[in-house]
């Protein structure tokens, strides 16, 4: 079955660190990736996405992903967050027309980042 | 402005009651999602609608019934409401094709008592 796990449940940064959060996926089929980000109490809303090309995307907020085909890997990354950065952050994966174009998610990660 | 808006945002009710959820949306998108997020912010597709047309369907309980009277409309009527069904339910919208993204409404949050 087709599926999206993020190894991250919770991590906890202080200001200035370097994010990573893991994201695999497990579909043979193309598939288009994206990250979405949840504030508290807020909607989700899309952090950055990779169709093809460049496996290296950037998006918002200083946020960039790298895709890994062989590792079915799309893991999220920033240099240096902020505590504005503290959120819920999902994988999101969408599948072809054979799927019906379904989009799953991952479980979430919860970031909270120290002032 | 253009958005994806669904009405209540918040919900309160006893269980045994029914009540329905609606959204809307303007972005001239041709497929609308309804999703679970439980209390552990986990995300479950429930149902989603191709041009009025039902296509995702997940394992849900049949008083789940969702209705789309057009494209831009998919409202979610819920019968006999149980204490488990507390959860927030999000509504999303976006073209059919695999590139396009999801776009979200703000969210239901539904609480039953």
């Amino acid at each position: 079955a087709q599926s999206v796990s993020q190894h991250n449940h919770h991590v906890i940064l202080s200001e200035a660190a370097s994010l990573e959060l893991g994201c695999n996926y497990s579909y043979g089929g193309t598939v288009n990736l994206f990250w979405y980000v949840q504030y508290p109490g807020q909607h989700l809303q899309l952090l950055l996405k990779y169709f093809s090309g460049d496996p290296l995307v950037k998006g918002i907020k200083g946020f960039e992903a790298e895709f890994i085909k062989s590792k079915f890997s799309f893991n999220l990354r920033k240099p240096s967050v902020q505590w504005s950065d503290t959120a819920e952050y999902f994988c999101a994966v969408k599948m072809g027309a054979r799927n019906n174009n379904d989009m799953r998610f991952g479980a979430g990660t919860r970031l909270t980042v120290k002032p | 402005d253009t958005a994806v808006s669904q009405t209540p945002k918040y919900l309160v009710t006893q269980m045994g009651n029914d009540k329905s959820i609606k959204c809307e949306q303007n972005l001239g998108h041709d497929t609308m999602y309804w999703y679970k997020q439980d209390s552990k912010k986990f995300l479950k597709i429930m149902f989603s609608y191709n041009n009025k047309e039902l296509i995702i369907n997940e394992t849900v309980p049949n008083r789940f019934s969702p209705k789309s009277p057009d494209k831009a409309h998919l409202n979610l009527h819920i019968n006999s409401l149980e204490l488990g069904d507390s959860a927030v339910y999000f509504c999303a919208s976006s073209h059919r094709d695999r590139n396009s993204p999801l776009h979200f409404g703000n969210g239901t949050r539904l609480t039953v008592t």
